[in-house]
C-alpha cells in the first residue's frame, strides 16, 4: 500500500482530556502535514512540520516528528466536543513524485 | 466562495456507465490533485497537475480513467465504464506555485464528490 499508518485507529476521550495520535511513514520526507476531515466532507489542514524540525505548535496542537523513526504524533489539548473528526498526516516524499501520501487516518471522538 | 469547489456532490449510476466529475481550484493556485477515498481510509493520490500539464498518475488510475485540465483552471475526472469498485468519495485539492508566500505545500481540499456504482 502507498498509505503511512496511523495508530490508534479510533480513539474515544472524554471532554477536556488529551489526544494522542500517531503517524508512520516509509520514505524520506521534506515535510509532514497533519488535516483533519468531518464525516462526509473534505479535509482542512491543521499544522505543517518539516523535516528539519521536531516540535511545533499551533493552538492546542502539538505536533512532533522524529525522522530517525519515520513517526510522527498529533496531540490535541484540552479536547472539545467540535474536535470530533478524523484526523490524517499527509508526507512529501524528499525527490521523485509530486504527491502527497496519506495515512489511514485515526477517528477520534469527544464526548460531551 | 473561493474554496476548491468540486460538482456533483453526489452521483449515482450504473455498473457501466460513464461518469464526468468536475473540480474547479483557487483561482490563484497551479497545483491541483486528485485523490479518491473510500470509507474508513485515507486519500489515495490519483494524480496531479501542474497548470494544464499531468505530471503524475498513479498505477490506480486505470486506462477507464482520464483526468485534463485544459486551461490550466478547471479540472475534470472521467471514468468510464464504471464499476462498483470505484465508488468512492472522490477529492480535488488545490495549492499554490512553488516561490509562494508560505502556504505552497498546504493542500486545499473541495468537500468531494461521492460516487455510488449500482
Amino acid at each position: 500500500s502507498q498509505q503511512g499508518e496511523e495508530d490508534p485507529q479510533a480513539l474515544s476521550i472524554q471532554e477536556g482530556e488529551n489526544a494522542t495520535m500517531n503517524c508512520s511513514y516509509k520514505t524520506s520526507i521534506n515535510n509532514l502535514q497533519w488535516y483533519r476531515q468531518n464525516s462526509g466532507r473534505g479535509l482542512v489542514h491543521l499544522i505543517l512540520i518539516r523535516s528539519n524540525e521536531r516540535e511545533k505548535h499551533s493552538g492546542r496542537l502539538r505536533v512532533t516528528l522524529d525522522t530517525s523513526k519515520k513517526s510522527s504524533s498529533l496531540l490535541i489539548t484540552a479536547s472539545r466536543a467540535a474536535d470530533t473528526a478524523s484526523y490524517f498526516c499527509a508526507t512529501e516524499r524528499t525527490s521523485g513524485t509530486y504527491k502527497y501520501i496519506f495515512g489511514t487516518g485515526t477517528r477520534l471522538k469527544v464526548l460531551a | 466562495d473561493t474554496g476548491v469547489s468540486q460538482d456533483p456532490r453526489h452521483k449515482i449510476t450504473k455498473r457501466g456507465q460513464n461518469v464526468t466529475f468536475r473540480c474547479d481550484p483557487i483561482s490563484e493556485h497551479n497545483r491541483l490533485y486528485w485523490y479518491r477515498q473510500t470509507l474508513g481510509q485515507g486519500p489515495e493520490f490519483l494524480t496531479y497537475f501542474q497548470n494544464e500539464a499531468q505530471l503524475e498518475k498513479s498505477r490506480l488510475l486505470s486506462d477507464r480513467f482520464s483526468a485534463e485540465r485544459p486551461k490550466g483552471s478547471f479540472s475534470t475526472l472521467e471514468i468510464q465504464r464504471t464499476e462498483q469498485g470505484d465508488s468512492a468519495m472522490y477529492l480535488c485539492a488545490s495549492s499554490p506555485a512553488p516561490g509562494k508566500s508560505g502556504n505552497n505545500e498546504k493542500l486545499f481540499f473541495g468537500s468531494g464528490t461521492q460516487l455510488s456504482v449500482l
